[in-house]
């Protein structure tokens, strides 16, 4: 399958301080991301659709002030957490929707383990 | 709005034996999609099996299978020959035809023993 990459895969970082992930579809374009937040032994709750040239496309209760994505290229979509607290500690994991003719497949990154002191 | 259930929130299995893993959603669309991905202890989100809703055929994947019940909404995962490499959260999830995103289940987490 396709391969998506995510960087770094590991931050700690100080309240108060932003931090910025990046996701890459490596060996296909990709119009649409999409961004997620796991908490331990959960399912995958989406944060929000990033779109290549537009604005992202926020779920309900997603602060977007404070998850800003921005998508400038069709193989690269970032996440930055703005004024982290550390309410914001968690997995983050990126996946990029890749079409072949009518078939549409979303490929995951290995996800970014963020901790906010 | 679509939903899935899992209900089977763990599972255990032996190794080269077969185990079924239950997933039932709700939709009111006519066009959608079906997925099972696994996410082994690395946490890396790795796709298992697609299945087209318009398709009759259940899909396979070497030791993996789907049972789709289209009338029933159900779609379960079957792994036959398990092995220890299988030990993993799997993940049932859902796509509408027209959106673009997934909705996941709950996730059943197998483990496969000696």
């Amino acid at each position: 399958g396709a391969v998506v990459s995510q960087h770094p895969s590991r931050v700690i970082c100080k309240s108060g301080t932003s931090v910025k992930i990046e996701c890459r579809s490596l060996d296909f374009q990709a119009t649409t991301m999409f961004w997620y937040r796991q908490f331990p032994k959960q399912s995958l709750m989406l944060m929000a659709t990033s779109n290549e040239g537009s604005k992202a496309t926020y779920e309900q209760g997603v602060e977007k002030d404070k998850f800003l994505i921005n998508h400038a290229s069709l193989t690269l979509s970032t996440l930055t957490v703005t004024s982290a607290h550390p309410e914001d500690s968690s997995f983050y994991i990126c996946s990029a929707r890749e079409v072949v003719a009518v078939t549409e497949t979303q490929y995951f990154g290995p996800g970014t383990r963020l901790l906010v002191l | 709005a679509q939903t899935v259930t899992q209900s089977q929130p763990e599972m255990s299995v032996q190794e080269a034996e077969t185990v079924t893993l239950s997933c039932t959603y709700d939709t009111s669309e006519s066009n959608y999609y079906l997925f099972w991905y696994k996410q082994p202890p690395s946490r890396q989100m790795i796709l298992v099996i697609r299945q087209e809703a318009y398709k009759q055929q259940n899909a396979t994947e070497n030791r993996f299978s789907v049972n789709f019940q289209k009338a029933a909404k159900s779609f379960s995962l079957k792994i036959s020959d398990s092995q220890l490499g299988d030990t993993a959260m799997y993940f049932c999830a859902f796509k509408a035809g027209t959106a673009s995103k997934l909705t996941f289940g709950t996730g059943t987490r197998l483990q496969v023993t000696l």
